[in-house]
């Protein structure tokens, strides 16, 4: 039973339009909704957060959306970058001491020149 | 600062044969997570460690897997024996107390065959 789904295994986007990678999730206990980057060969960065009590937050080219009631998550990548090419994926966090970080399947983003 | 380290990178081994993988964390982070990542998935923990104790280990296969964390530094995870579904990317984290931001390595990729 996935609690986490990102459903675009891949997103082929133009350099310099907006990116949206999409996760939606199934329970509602989680505290925080982060974004992790990853490219070949290398562990996950972390990218992005958002608290459960907020609907958006902000750095530089990178913004994420919280829909709670819909259980929906969404980034936006906007302008997009070569750089920007990597598996991204979505990721919940529910503290409390266990702290071990659910993952959904992540979606590759490839971005166009 | 140096990042969370991990060996070997990869390694082939035959089903039912043994094989461990050693992780030193960022300095200073009380928190240590092992995930296993199988191609096309998003990565899975296994195992949580606060310092040298156990937090979580719900998921980790106990008839086969193993994991110390002896002194509350370096990890090892160990699998006897392997089988061909335990081909993976074996991920180690590390975090400060309480943080959801954890700190990749570069993973070991396994191959049982």
């Amino acid at each position: 039973d996935q609690q986490v789904k990102q459903n675009s295994p891949s997103l082929s986007v133009q350099e310099g339009r907006i990116s949206i990678l999409n996760c939606d999730y199934t329970n509602s206990m989680f505290d925080y909704f982060l974004w992790y980057k990853k490219y070949p060969a290398e562990g996950p960065t972390f990218l992005i957060s958002i608290s459960s009590i907020k609907d958006k937050n902000e750095d530089g080219r990178f913004t994420v959306f919280l829909n709670k009631s819909a259980k929906h998550l969404s980034l936006h990548i906007v302008p997009s970058q070569p750089g920007d090419s990597a598996v991204y994926f979505c990721a919940l966090y529910s503290g409390g001491g266990a702290d071990g970080l659910t993952f959904g399947k992540g979606t590759h983003l490839i971005i166009q020149p | 600062e140096a990042g969370v380290a991990q060996s070997p990178r990869y390694k082939i081994i035959e089903k039912r044969q043994s094989v461990a993988f050693w992780c030193n964390p960022i300095s200073g982070h009380a928190t240590l997570y092992w995930y296993q990542q199988i191609l096309g998935q998003g990565p899975k923990l296994l195992i949580q460690f606060q310092n040298n104790g156990v937090v979580d280990d719900s998921q980790l296969p106990k008839d086969r897997f193993s994991a110390e964390r002896l002194k509350g530094v370096d990890s090892t995870l160990k699998i006897q024996p392997a089988k061909l579904e335990d081909s993976a990317v074996y991920l180690c984290a590390s975090s400060l107390q309480n943080s959801y931001e954890q700190y990749f390595g570069p993973g070991t990729r396994l191959t049982v065959t």
